[in-house]
């Protein structure tokens, strides 16, 4: 069975970094490009970046740009996102998903970030 | 970026009986490669997002035939036939035709 299982939400002041992790199994993880989504109740969901199968091209969110950096060890079967320079509005759950052709077919339970003082 | 509208916000239905949400985008949602990359997401209460239908109409893997995708171009619509308790959630399109992939502020389906 597909699984992704995010870790590394937590608590952190403005101006602080944290970086989450997503641990996928059940499918071979270098032949899929990967993507973060956050949710949050202002924002709804959006998507923050995303990455190619061997980690050379990478997309991000114009409000992330230059503070998060999403990455990949296909060794480790694991994705993540260093987040620099938190913000309030970057309070939210993060979801790792898996692309397929253009969708998000499977999703992790989600990693609560919450940025305050 | 295309927005995606989504109408109701809202939807309160009775148990067995069907329930319909549109969703409109502000460009037209067709591909250079010919498909439609829009999509269905299902969020049960304390639960991640799910895929239901992607490319319009195509059910995910383990989706009961209930769930129906109808559309082209703009718009788009996913239909339960007969709503039962465990269909209650928030819904959302999303498209993955433009970069960056875009997702509509959701519908609420809940039981009367």
């Amino acid at each position: 069975d597909v699984q992704l299982v995010e870790s590394g939400g937590a608590l952190v002041q403005p101006g602080g970094s944290l970086r989450v992790s997503c641990a996928v199994s059940g499918f071979t993880f270098s032949d899929y490009w990967m993507t973060w989504v956050r949710q949050s109740p202002g924002r709804g969901l959006e998507r923050v970046a995303t990455i190619n199968g061997d980690g050379s091209q990478k997309y991000y969110v114009d409000s992330v740009k230059g503070r998060f950096t999403i990455s990949r060890d296909n060794a480790k079967n694991s994705l993540y996102l260093q987040m620099n320079s938190l913000r309030a509005e970057d309070s939210a759950v993060y979801y790792c998903a898996r692309n397929v052709r253009r969708d998000l077919d499977y999703w992790g339970q989600g990693t609560l970030v919450t940025v305050s003082s | 970026d295309v927005v995606m509208t989504q109408t109701p916000l809202s939807s309160p239905v009775t148990l067995g009986q069907p329930a319909s949400i549109s969703c409109r985008s502000s460009q037209s949602l067709v591909h250079s490669d010919g498909n439609t990359y829009l999509s269905w997401l299902q969020q049960r209460p304390g639960q991640p997002p799910r895929l239901l239908i992607y490319e319009i109409s195509n059910r995910f893997s383990g989706v009961p035939d209930r769930f129906s995708g109808s559309g082209a171009g703009t718009d788009f619509t996913l239909t339960i036939s007969r709503v039962e308790a465990e269909d209650v959630g928030v819904y959302y399109c999303t498209q993955g035709t433009h970069s960056p992939r875009t997702f509509g502020q959701g519908t609420k389906v809940e039981i009367k």
